[in-house]
């Protein structure tokens, strides 16, 4: 079965810096991988995916992430952290229903 | 973008009713809806899929006979808690798949508290 996993449950990042959450994957053929916000009493935001093509995927809000197939992760990465960007992020895979990631709680300090 | 909305965004009820919550893709037919359901700073957990027209399948371990999912129309579902109890209490999302597409649009949740 598909799965993704966040290995960090909280990051904190002071405003300004670059911030990276990360996510690690086990897929079977090639992974459909997603990443998505959620900000207090919210549904899901949907910030960029991955299915084929360039490795470095650029998304909503200044977000990107790497996927990298032989470390089979998809970190997702921004050069500059804003306070506003801090809320729970959730790393998926496509299974083909959405299977989460735990989620990280990202804190952007001021 | 695509749009799913929920109704209603909060419910409170007691414990032994029923409630429904209704899922909504506004600007596309969804041929397929999904609901989960998150614990407080926990991460959703896939409770069933259902498809326009059919039963729903549900996950291991969810009850079909307490949360009944209806799929009557290409743009809604819904989920009925049938007698409710505190335990239940929960965040509610549903998503939306178009055919073909590999991106879900999720709506805004339901807050639903059990007295």
């Amino acid at each position: 079965a598909q799965s993704v996993a966040q290995p960090e449950d909280q990051v904190n990042v002071a405003e300004g810096n670059p911030l990276t959450v990360k996510c690690t994957y086990s897929v079977s053929g090639n992974p459909y991988l997603f990443w998505y916000v959620q900000y207090p009493n919210r549904g899901l935001q949907f910030l960029l995916k991955y299915i084929t093509g360039d490795n470095l995927v650029k998304g909503s809000y200044g977000f990107e992430a790497e996927f990298n197939k032989s470390q089979t992760s998809f970190h997702l990465k921004k050069p500059s952290a804003l306070v506003s960007d801090s809320a729970l992020y959730f790393c998926a895979v496509r299974d083909p229903k959405i299977i989460f990631g735990k989620g990280t709680r990202l804190h952007i300090l001021p | 973008g695509a749009v799913v909305s929920q109704h209603p965004s909060r419910v409170i009820c007691k414990s032994g009713t029923s409630v429904k919550i209704e899922c909504r893709s506004l600007d596309f037919q969804a041929t397929t809806m999904f609901w989960y359901r998150q614990f407080p700073k926990k991460s959703l957990m896939l409770m069933a899929t259902s498809n326009e027209g059919s039963k729903a399948t549900y996950e291991q371990g969810v009850e079909k006979d307490k949360f009944l999912i209806n799929h009557a129309s290409l743009t809604l579902s819904t989920l009925t808690v049938t007698s409710a109890h505190p335990e239940d209490s929960s965040f509610y999302i549903c998503s939306a798949l178009t055919g073909g597409s590999y991106e879900q649009y999720f709506g805004p949740g339901t807050r639903l508290t059990v007295t």
